[in-house]
């Protein structure tokens, strides 16, 4: 199985920050990449696939980049409701792995 | 606007078998992948695996002994089995679409875009 690791595991960040969040993969997986936020209680969303194409009605502040084995997402300016769980997947190939998610908190 | 809603039992005995199904609404049942997705109360997510509208499948291998998916295309709905369950089977369920993008080299993107509400299922003595 390709194992994602995602960095860090939970940060604290204010309103209007800039956040980065990082996902390696254990094997190059090209730009089979994708991201989602989980809210609790919630349904993940799907924020962005193959690695920095963003899905439809997902704010512009969200973007992705890297391809290989390296990836990030980035929120440029942190929302009220940004204040989440987000997780990275892996489509390369079965078993689509997910990262184990990084927490955003308020600081 | 695609709708996903499953259900299923909430509440199972160890050595019994999970059964869910999801129903979809609002888009069309052909062409995607149908997929299920569990998370651990406070854990991480886990792709249990997917099946296309003609039923070929894709299993996770750490569950591929216990899991069985099918498909109902005439009634736009896909289920989960899942056998001999234990109280590490206790997660909420998800179901979702699998989506797939063509790229300008020719291979799929592939990605989930719609999601069910979630079922709890709770395995305990």
């Amino acid at each position: 199985d390709i194992q994602m690791t995602q960095s860090p595991s939970s940060l604290s960040a204010s309103v209007g920050d800039r956040v980065t969040i990082t996902c390696r993969a254990s094997q190059s997986i090209s730009s089979f990449l994708n991201w989602y936020q989980q809210k609790p209680g919630k349904a993940p969303k799907l924020l962005i696939y193959a690695a920095s194409t963003l899905q439809s009605g997902v704010p512009s502040r969200f973007s992705g980049s890297g391809s290989g084995t390296d990836f990030t997402l980035t929120i440029s300016s942190l929302q009220p409701e940004d204040f989440a769980t987000y997780y990275c997947q892996q489509s390369y190939k079965t078993p689509r792995t997910f990262g184990q998610g990084t927490k955003v908190e308020i600081k | 606007q695609v709708q996903l809603r499953q259900w299923g039992a909430g509440l199972l005995k160890p050595s019994e078998t999970l059964s869910l199904t999801c129903a979809v609404y609002g888009g069309s049942f052909y062409g995607y992948y149908w997929g299920w997705i569990r998370q651990p109360p406070g854990k991480g997510l886990e792709w249990i695996g997917e099946i296309n509208h003609s039923g070929s499948t894709n299993y996770n291998p750490s569950l591929k002994s216990r899991v069985i998916m099918s498909v109902d295309p005439s009634k736009n709905q896909f289920s989960l089995k899942l056998t001999s369950v234990t109280a590490a089977d206790t997660a909420v369920y998800y179901c979702a679409r699998v989506s797939a993008t063509l790229s300008s080299s020719d291979f799929y993107w592939l990605y989930s875009d719609y999601w069910g509400q979630g079922t709890l299922v709770t395995v305990s003595s």
